[in-house]
């Protein structure tokens, strides 16, 4: 059984740019959530994804957008980047049935 | 609005002693209560979690205690390990609708030999 994945590792971008990360869910997984974790905070949910729609967002902006395969990998898009984008991205995959969410090891993003 | 409140924010336990972890929730509409754990640079880890018809639930080492009137939960880890210094999260999610899992703000456990 794979685990959830996330590419790339590590992303430098300047203010202004856009940015898309990428999550393979685990297998057997069918939704996708996102969220952000600023530097010595707790995980902040972004929005998740079940059979590539959106199905629930947080309070973030419309410039945070994403996209679901049917193979249910996802990509987070983020444009018009900020210097608080700065953080670690995380994919989390579970099935709809269960609240279980594994975590991928997540995307560092530094905006500068 | 933080829904999930933690603490404390550090912690500095001996080998061998026991670790102890609180955390309140404000929203009654929350019914699964998980503890991630994460190492620096990896992602958080599922480690236990508790649903709130149950005031206890124990793993190994990690024991979930749960206050459904008080709005409270805890995670115990006896017999702490070096190889247990992290950060843990506890974090509350409710079914129905979409799942969100609000994390709390973590705390950062470290264990000396």
């Amino acid at each position: 059984e794979t685990g959830v994945t996330q590419s790339p590792t590590h992303l430098i971008k300047t203010r202004g740019q856009q940015v898309t990360l990428r999550c393979s869910s685990q297998s057997g997984h069918n939704t996708v959530s996102w969220y952000q974790q600023a530097l010595g905070q707790g995980p902040q949910f972004i929005f998740q994804y079940y059979r590539e729609e959106e199905n629930g967002r947080g309070n973030f902006p419309p410039r945070f957008s994403g996209l679901q395969f049917p193979n249910y990998s996802s990509e987070l898009n983020v444009n018009a980047l900020e210097l608080d984008d700065s953080a670690l991205y995380l994919c989390a995959s579970s099935s709809l049935a269960s609240n279980e969410q594994f975590f991928g090891p997540g995307t560092r993003l530094t905006v500068l | 609005q933080q829904q999930v409140k933690q603490s404390p924010q550090s912690l500095i336990v001996q080998k061998g002693g026991i670790s102890i972890i609180n955390c309140a929730y404000e929203n009654t509409a929350f019914d699964y209560f998980p503890w991630y754990q994460q190492f620096p640079g990896k992602g958080p880890a599922l480690l236990i979690a508790i649903r709130p018809d149950v005031s206890e639930k124990k793993e190994g080492r990690f024991t979930i205690s749960f206050n459904k009137s008080a709005k409270q939960f805890s995670l115990h880890i006896m017999d702490s390990q070096p190889g247990d210094s992290a950060t843990y999260f506890c974090a509350a999610g409710r079914k129905g609708g979409y799942q969100k899992v609000t994390f709390g703000t973590g705390t950062k456990l470290q264990v000396i030999p």
